[in-house]
């Protein structure tokens, strides 16, 4: 059964205070994950897609980054209106396998909260 | 396109009783996904269409939830004799592809 796993569960920054949040994942084959943001009463908005081992993608002050166990969250010089759970989740088949429709797993979240 | 939309917000009903929520998705996404989150946990799916094909249930889908997706637009997700356990946010996304999906804001429900 596939499982993720998020670290910290929750994290306090000063403004400015820079981190990385981990999502780390035991599944059979690197098959692709995804990020979300959720803020409260919402729900979860699309982040990044990461496909394969090495791939980076960057958005504003968050880049995340893949290998084959685990995926960080980097958040650079963060703001208080980054405040929010930032949610990670693996597919039942590779991203790119064309295999169609798929269930996510999610992990728990980080509930993120940047102190101004 | 206004993003996937969801009815009610909030529903607070009592032990027994049916509710429906309705997800509107986004116009031209033909995949439609419902899951439900309880607080401190990430969602956890329930199931799945693609167009008005119900394809994948989950185990968590007892034979008290049912879910249509008529035409292929919008779907509703039915629970009945509703328990104090069914209390969660219910999701509902949308998508065309395997590129990620689009959430809807949910549905709270807390059963009394």
């Amino acid at each position: 059964e596939d499982q993720v796993t998020q670290s910290p569960e929750a994290l306090r920054l000063q403004e400015g205070e820079s981190s990385s949040l981990n999502c780390s994942y035991t599944v059979s084959g690197l098959r692709g994950l995804f990020w979300y943001r959720q803020d409260p009463g919402k729900g979860p908005e699309f982040l990044f897609t990461l496909y394969s081992a090495g791939e980076e993608k960057e958005k504003e002050r968050l880049k995340a980054t893949l290998t084959k166990k685990e995926s960080f969250l980097h958040i650079t010089a963060p703001k208080p209106e980054d405040s929010a759970t930032y949610l990670c989740a693996v597919p039942p088949f590779r991203l790119d396998s064309g295999a169609g429709s798929y269930q996510l797993t999610f992990g728990k979240g980080t509930k993120l909260s940047v102190i101004p | 396109d206004t993003g996937v939309s969801q009815n009610p917000r909030h529903k607070i009903t009592k032990r027994g009783q049916n509710v429906t929520f309705r997800c509107d998705p986004i116009s031209e996404h033909n995949r439609l996904y419902w899951y439900r989150q309880t607080l401190g946990q990430g969602p956890e799916f329930l199931t799945y269409f693609q167009n008005e094909a119900q394809l994948e249930k989950s185990r968590l889908l007892s034979d008290r939830f049912s879910a249509e997706r008529p035409k292929g637009s919008f779907s509703t997700l039915e629970i009945q004799r509703t328990e104090q356990g069914d209390s969660a946010m219910y999701l509902c996304a949308s998508s065309l592809s395997e590129n990620g999906y689009t959430f809807g804001s949910g549905t709270r429900l807390t059963v009394v």
